[in-house]
């Protein structure tokens, strides 16, 4: 079965200091993985995607298939990263698929 | 753009009550979703619907049923409500695997 582990349920780091969260999968198949976040008070909305290999906010993501991870990196991160960031997995078989999140990891970014 | 419109925003239920959560997307995506959002279990899928006419559980789908009513419409029963469920629930729509979610505001429901 399809699973996406978040080791790090709180995350706290000071402005300008480098962040990183993690994310690994299991699936056997070939994933489409994506991180959302969730800003206090807002809706769940998609920050990056791995096939589209973007940088927003700062943020990147890079997928290893030897290691199973996707961790999420911004080099100086700042008071408004703070929020709720959460690793997805998209599989699908035959015609359907779902998408699977992690457990979440809340992110504090103190001045 | 209305995007993914959830209602009620906020519920009180007595255990053993039933009510329906609604959720109504505007563009034309084939893939919906519903979700439970509890402290330190993140995101758990409760149901998913892949297409019109089709429905298939997610992790969590006891005490739950769910109705793609049409392309735009997805909506979650709860039959006979327990305290287990109080939680927000969130509803989602995607065109494909490799295309983003949109979300709904969420529903916070808390059953007493």
């Amino acid at each position: 079965a399809q699973r996406v582990t978040q080791p790090e349920k709180l995350l706290s780091v000071f402005k300008g200091a480098p962040v990183e969260l993690k994310c690994n999968y299991s699936y056997s198949g070939s994933p489409e993985l994506f991180w959302y976040v969730q800003y206090s008070r807002q809706r769940l909305q998609l920050l990056l995607r791995h096939i589209s290999r973007e940088s927003i906010k700062g943020f990147t993501a890079d997928l290893n298939k030897g290691e199973t991870s996707f961790h999420l990196k911004k080099p100086f991160a700042q008071e408004e990263d703070s929020a709720m960031y959460y690793c997805a997995l998209s599989l699908s078989g035959g015609s359907n698929y779902k998408l699977t999140f992690g457990k979440g990891t809340l992110l504090t970014v103190n001045p | 753009n209305a995007g993914v419109t959830q209602t009620p925003k906020f519920q009180v239920l007595k255990t053993g009550q039933s009510m329906t959560l609604q959720c109504a997307q505007d563009m034309n995506h084939n893939s919906m979703y519903w979700y439970r959002q509890d402290p330190g279990m993140g995101l758990r899928l409760i149901y998913y619907s892949a297409s019109e006419g089709t429905t298939d559980k997610g992790e969590v789908p006891n005490g739950y049923n769910v109705s793609r009513l049409n392309k735009r419409e997805f909506s979650l029963r709860l039959e006979s409500a327990a305290p287990s469920q109080t939680s927000v629930y969130f509803c989602a729509s995607a065109w494909d695997r490799n295309t983003e979610a949109f979300f709904g505001q969420g529903t916070r429901l808390t059953v007493v």
